[in-house]
């Protein structure tokens, strides 16, 4: 299995910071790296797939990048309704795992 | 519109089986994977495994491989994750979700399945 490991685990911010998050795999992923946002009570919601196309409907705030075997999710300014937890997620080969997710804090 | 809708809230008993259902609508159900994908209380996300209801392939992830088995009904456009006997442990949400057609997604989610075994 492919591991990803997230850092931070957790960050705590303010409304109208720049936040980078990193997703390291264990071994290459080739473009299928994909970052999503949950809020709580809710089901996961797709932000950023192919490591950089943001899904319809994203604010152009958030950004993603990288390749091989570091990755990360920006937010360049942040937005009170972005306090949330973030994964990513390998969709190069089963099983398609998940990072543990960061969660960012209002400071 | 793509929905995905999940059975209600189950409580079961240790030993008890069980089966959840997630049903498709608003695009082709046998042209899309839909994968599993568990959340134990305060916890991440675990992809547990992935059914193509056009030939009913499965790929399920070792940590769930022979746990849980995944099914789906192309009739009724309906995908399923049963138990044949539930652990305390087996307590979390789950979630089903469809995987963009180039699969470098998950871009539709169900509301997911509360399962609490006490």
């Amino acid at each position: 299995d492919i591991q990803l490991t997230q850092s931070p685990s957790f960050l705590s911010a303010s409304v109208g910071d720049r936040v980078t998050i990193t997703c390291r795999p264990s071994q290459g992923v080739s473009s299928y790296l994909a970052w999503y946002q949950q809020k709580p009570g809710k089901a996961p919601k797709l932000l950023i797939y192919a490591v950089s196309t943001l899904q319809t409907g994203v604010p152009s705030r958030f950004s993603g990048s990288g390749a091989g075997t570091k990755f990360t999710l920006t937010i360049s300014s942040l937005q009170p309704e972005d306090f949330a937890t973030y994964y990513c997620q390998q969709l190069n080969s089963y099983p398609h795992t998940f990072g543990q997710g960061t969660k960012l804090e209002i400071k | 519109e793509v929905q995905l809708v999940q059975s209600g809230a189950e409580v079961k008993k240790p030993g008890e089986s069980l089966k959840i259902s997630c049903k498709g609508s608003g695009y082709s159900f046998t042209s899309y994977w839909i994968a599993w994908v568990r959340q134990m209380p305060g916890k991440g996300l675990e992809w547990m495994g992935i059914i193509y209801p056009g030939d009913s392939d499965i790929r399920y992830s070792p940590s769930f491989q022979g746990q849980v088995t995944i099914s789906a009904d192309r009739s009724i456009s309906t995908a399923y994750l049963q138990w044949t006997s539930l652990k305390a442990s087996d307590t979390a949400m789950y979630y089903c979700a469809r995987p963009s057609i180039n699969e470098e997604g998950f871009d539709f989610w169900g509301q997911g399945t509360l399962v609490t075994v006490s």
